[in-house]
């Protein structure tokens, strides 16, 4: 049983144009992490969200924690071809331990 | 600060062979996880140290072990190769009271 589901799995669009990734648990996290992942490298940790109902901003990049702390979404605005990637969320499950979702693969075409 | 490093990047092996994975975390970063990463299952945790202890494992033989070392360093080895062993291994640290994870870039293991 997967405990972080991430839709959609594959996305992709033009140049300048919006989207939004999903992560769903029927879980409480204490916390969610967002990386975004390029072929042959290791994930890059984009945000960490901790306070139900907490937004925060990188740039183009919006997330969200869910109020009940058992969901998250990343919002790209007018997404760019460096955009391209991997995209996880992750929780923690027990000390050390991270649970990923599936990941969506993004692809950003010019 | 230096970045999580792993050596090596790219192995090859065949199948029956061991073979040695190292990483070094941050510097100061006490805790080190292991991961697979495989096209089909995606990520999976393999096991965490801190302080020279395995604190946790996640469900993979005991063909796959680890340790870490006094300086944090962590090495992880894989007996008897076989052709699903073929993956992304990716170590990650963490500052002590954090539960955000620094991932290396991998090693990328072939099994032939």
């Amino acid at each position: 049983t997967q405990l972080l589901e991430q839709s959609p799995q594959f996305l992709s669009i033009q140049e300048g144009e919006n989207l939004t990734v999903y992560c769903n648990s029927s879980s409480v996290f204490s916390s969610l992490q967002w990386y975004r992942q390029e072929p042959g490298e290791g994930p890059v940790l984009l945000v960490t969200v901790v306070t139900g109902g907490e937004v925060k901003k990188l740039k183009r990049l919006t997330f969200q924690f869910g109020d009940a702390r058992k969901d998250s979404s990343l919002h790209i605005t007018a997404a760019q071809p460096g955009d391209t990637g991997l995209y996880l969320c992750a929780g923690p499950f027990m000390t050390g331990k991270l649970i990923f979702g599936q990941g969506t693969t993004l692809q950003v075409k010019p | 600060k230096a970045g999580v490093t792993q050596t090596p990047r790219y192995l090859i092996k065949t199948r029956g062979q061991q073979v040695t994975l190292s990483c070094s975390p941050i510097s100061g970063h006490r805790s080190v996880s292991w991961y697979q990463q495989t096209p089909g299952q995606g990520l999976q945790f393999l096991f965490e140290y801190f302080s020279e202890t395995q604190r946790n494992k996640g469900n993979f033989p005991g063909r796959f072990s680890g340790r870490q070392f006094s300086n944090s360093r962590s090495e992880m080895n894989v007996s008897t190769l076989e052709l699903g062993d073929s993956a992304l291994y990716l170590c990650a640290s963490s500052p002590l009271g954090q539960e955000t994870q620094y991932f290396g870039p991998g090693t990328r293991l072939l099994v032939l």
